[in-house]
């Protein structure tokens, strides 16, 4: 089955230190790779996405993300934390069904930053 | 302008209420969906609209209907639920057009959610 993964429930990292948040996929073809955040009782934000080309691509809040195909992941990064960056963040593909474009998402990684 | 507006952003109802929430976008998107979402726990996607028609139904109960009755609007009609139904609705939208296999992956933008406690 097409999917996301993201391997870590949670990830710590001190304040002014850089981040990673990790996800692979598993898709048939060219993959269309989304990052979200979700702070506490709100919706999901939309951060960056990769679709082809540089595999480095730059979203908000100073978060980037680098596509691997080899490796098959696309991991987010960020150069260095701050405590309002702590939340829920989740992976996602794009995929086509039926002639129907529907968005999948990961189990979530929740990234404290502490202080 | 990202916006996709929920209403209500919180209901309670009783087992054999009936009760409607509503999503709103004015991006021009032809593409709407209505994602559940339980606590700690990522979106599942629940319905796809594409050009106003149903296009996705991901094996939802039938006490949960969905209704497009234009372009900007998508409503999610609740009969009979029950009290594992509770948790954050979410609506959300994308200019991805169904069958249309030029498209060059679309954002999905999401609304703030409807919370809903069925008691």
């Amino acid at each position: 089955a097409q999917s996301v993964a993201q391997p870590e429930d949670q990830v710590n990292v001190a304040e002014g230190n850089p981040l990673t948040v990790k996800c692979t996929y598993s898709v048939s073809g060219n993959p269309y790779l989304f990052w979200y955040v979700q702070y506490p009782n709100r919706g999901l934000q939309f951060l960056l996405k990769y679709i082809t080309g540089d595999n480095l691509v730059k979203g908000s809040y100073g978060f980037e993300a680098e596509f691997n195909k080899s490796q098959t992941s696309f991991h987010l990064k960020k150069p260095s934390a701050l405590v309002s960056d702590s939340a829920l963040y989740f992976c996602a593909v794009r995929l086509l069904t039926s002639g129907t474009y529907k968005y999948i998402f990961g189990t979530g990684t929740r990234l404290k930053v502490l202080a | 302008d990202t916006e996709v507006t929920q209403t209500p952003k919180h209901l309670v109802m009783g087992m054999t209420n009936k009760k409607s929430l509503k999503c709103e976008q004015h991006m021009g998107h032809r593409a709407m969906y209505w994602y559940k979402q339980k606590a700690k726990k990522p979106p599942e996607l629940m319905f796809v609209y594409s050009y106003e028609k149903l296009s996705i139904n991901e094996s939802v109960p039938s006490r949960f209907s969905p209704e497009c009755p234009n372009s900007s609007l998508l409503n999610l009609h609740l009969h009979a639920l029950q009290p594992e139904d509770s948790a954050l609705y979410l609506c959300a939208s994308s200019q991805d057009r169904g069958g249309d296999r030029a498209s060059t992956g679309n954002t999905i933008y999401f609304g703030e959610g409807s919370w809903l406690t069925v008691v």
